[in-house]
């Protein structure tokens, strides 16, 4: 079973939509989790982090973990061709020690 | 406040050959990561450094990859010799707490 799964199935959205993306993890003992989101032929770059369980919110993007769940979830509102990027959940046990990673889900926003 | 650099961005070599890959962290991270991307999965963590030290190398693939961090600053990533299934994407973050920084990344290709 893999750590982290996220469905890497391509989501092409108009603009303006809420885009929804999600992953699941088997390891408990995960605490940190991320979001990144990465351009092509770009370096993945940090767009949202929680530590535990709960929601974070920034600007137009909400980031939820449900411990009990093993789920975590990404919120893009008033989606804009700019977010049109791969979108990568990730996790780690200690903050300082490795993260795991999802596939990515590769977004595109159609104007 | 430069990011995390890798050079080169792109390398292209034959099966047997060496190649070396450069990290330059974030100033003032004692954190050093290195990645690797292989096509069709997710992104997998090779090891961790903390200053010169190697924290964790459990995601090494095999001893034909050597990575070294000199004086806690720069870190070269090697892979001697290389063989078809090293090609991938490779990339170096930095972290001073739990957040990653990660650089573009260095495709690999071998031939």
């Amino acid at each position: 079973q893999k750590e982290v799964e996220q469905d890497p199935g391509p989501l092409s959205v108009p603009e303006g939509a809420i885009v929804s993306l999600n992953c699941t993890y088997s390891n408990s003992a995960f605490q940190y989790f991320m979001w990144y989101r990465q351009y092509s032929r770009k370096g993945p770059e940090l767009l949202m982090y929680t530590y535990s369980s709960g929601n974070k919110e920034d600007g137009r993007f909400t980031a939820q973990v449900d411990k009990s769940s093993k789920y975590i979830s990404l919120f893009i509102r008033d989606s804009q061709p700019s977010d049109s990027a791969t979108y990568l959940c990730a996790m780690s046990e200690d903050g300082n020690n490795r993260l795991a990673f999802g596939k990515g889900n590769q977004v595109v926003v159609i104007p | 406040e430069a990011g995390v650099t890798q050079f080169p961005s792109h390398s292209v070599i034959e099966k047997g050959q060496t190649v070396t890959l450069r990290c330059d962290p974030i100033s003032g991270h004692d954190n050093l990561y290195w990645y690797r991307r292989v096509m069709g999965k997710e992104i997998k963590f090779l090891l961790h450094f903390v200053k010169e030290s190697k924290q964790d190398e459990s995601g090494m693939p095999n001893n034909r990859f050597l990575a070294e961090r000199t004086g806690g600053t720069y870190s070269t990533l090697k892979v001697q010799p290389a063989e078809l299934e090293d090609s991938g994407v490779y990339f170096c973050a930095s972290s001073q707490d739990w957040l990653a920084f990660f650089g573009q990344g260095t495709r690999l290709t071998v031939v």
